[in-house]
C-alpha cells in the first residue's frame, strides 16, 4: 500500500522564522511528488517536484526532493502569519496521463504567531 | 488558471436525506475528476475517481451505493450522499487536471456536509 508521511503534524513558530516540512514516501510507482497550502478550504497549489536535487523557488518558500532517500522537503523562511495553513504532501504516479491519483500524506498544520 | 468550481459550499441535512454536490470545471474540460473526503484535522482521503462516460471507480472501503457519482459531461461530475447519517458528515472537495497542465491538479473550494 502507498504510503506518505508527514512531520512534524504540527507546529507552532513565531513570525520571522524559518521552517521546514518534511514528506517521507513509500510508493509503488513514482512520477512526482506535490506540495500544497490548505488554509481553510481548497488545497492550492505549490510545487511539483520530479527530479532530485533540483529545488524550486517561489517567493519566501522552497521545495527539493530526494528521489534515492524518497524525501522531500518544504522551507519557508521568514514566515509571516498568512503562511499559517496546513501543507500537505502529495505522491503521483506514472499511470495514465491525466487520471493519475493521488497519494495524499497526512498534512502538518503550521500556525504563525504574530 | 484553471477553476473548478464547487456547489454547494455548506449545507444540512437530515439523517435520511439525499444530497447531491456538483463539481464543475469553469474554463476547461476534466476527462477525470477525483472526489475526496476530509475529516477535521485529517488529510485527504480518495474516495473515487469519476471518468466521463463510464463508471467511476471506488477507492476500497468506499461504498458505491452510498456515493453515487454521475461524470455526465466533460466540465460536471456530481456526488450524490445518499440516505444521509451523521458520520457521513465530513467536508468533500473535488479536483480535476487540465488536459494540458501536467502534474497540476486543481481543487474545487469544498463542500461541508452536516447530517443531522
Amino acid at each position: 500500500e502507498d504510503k506518505v508521511v508527514q512531520s512534524p503534524l504540527s507546529l507552532v513558530v513565531h513570525e520571522g522564522d524559518t521552517v521546514t516540512l518534511n514528506c517521507s514516501y513509500e510508493v509503488t510507482n513514482f512520477r512526482s511528488l506535490l506540495w500544497y497550502k490548505q488554509e481553510k478550504k481548497a488545497p492550492t497549489f505549490l510545487f511539483m517536484l520530479t527530479s532530485s536535487g533540483i529545488e524550486k523557488k517561489s517567493g519566501r518558500l522552497s521545495s527539493i526532493l530526494d528521489k534515492k532517500e524518497l524525501f522531500s522537503i518544504l522551507n519557508i523562511t521568514a514566515t509571516q502569519t498568512g503562511d499559517s495553513a496546513v501543507y500537505l504532501c502529495a505522491v503521483a504516479p506514472p499511470s495514465g496521463f491525466g487520471n493519475e491519483k493521488l497519494t495524499f500524506g497526512t498534512g502538518t498544520r503550521l500556525t504563525i504567531i504574530p | 488558471g484553471a477553476v473548478v468550481s464547487q456547489h454547494p459550499s455548506r449545507v444540512i441535512c437530515k439523517s435520511g436525506t439525499s444530497v447531491k454536490i456538483e463539481c464543475r470545471s469553469l474554463d476547461f474540460q476534466a476527462t477525470t475528476m477525483f472526489w475526496y473526503r476530509q475529516f477535521p484535522k485529517q488529510s485527504l482521503m480518495l474516495m473515487a475517481t469519476s471518468n466521463e462516460g463510464s463508471k467511476a471507480t471506488y477507492e476500497q472501503g468506499v461504498e458505491k451505493d452510498k456515493f453515487l457519482i454521475n461524470h455526465a459531461s466533460l466540465t460536471l461530475s456530481t456526488l450524490t450522499v445518499t440516505s444521509a447519517h451523521p458520520e457521513d458528515s465530513s467536508f468533500y472537495i473535488c479536483s480535476a487536471r487540465d488536459g494540458t497542465l501536467t502534474g497540476e491538479l486543481f481543487f474545487g473550494e469544498g463542500s461541508r456536509l452536516t447530517v443531522l
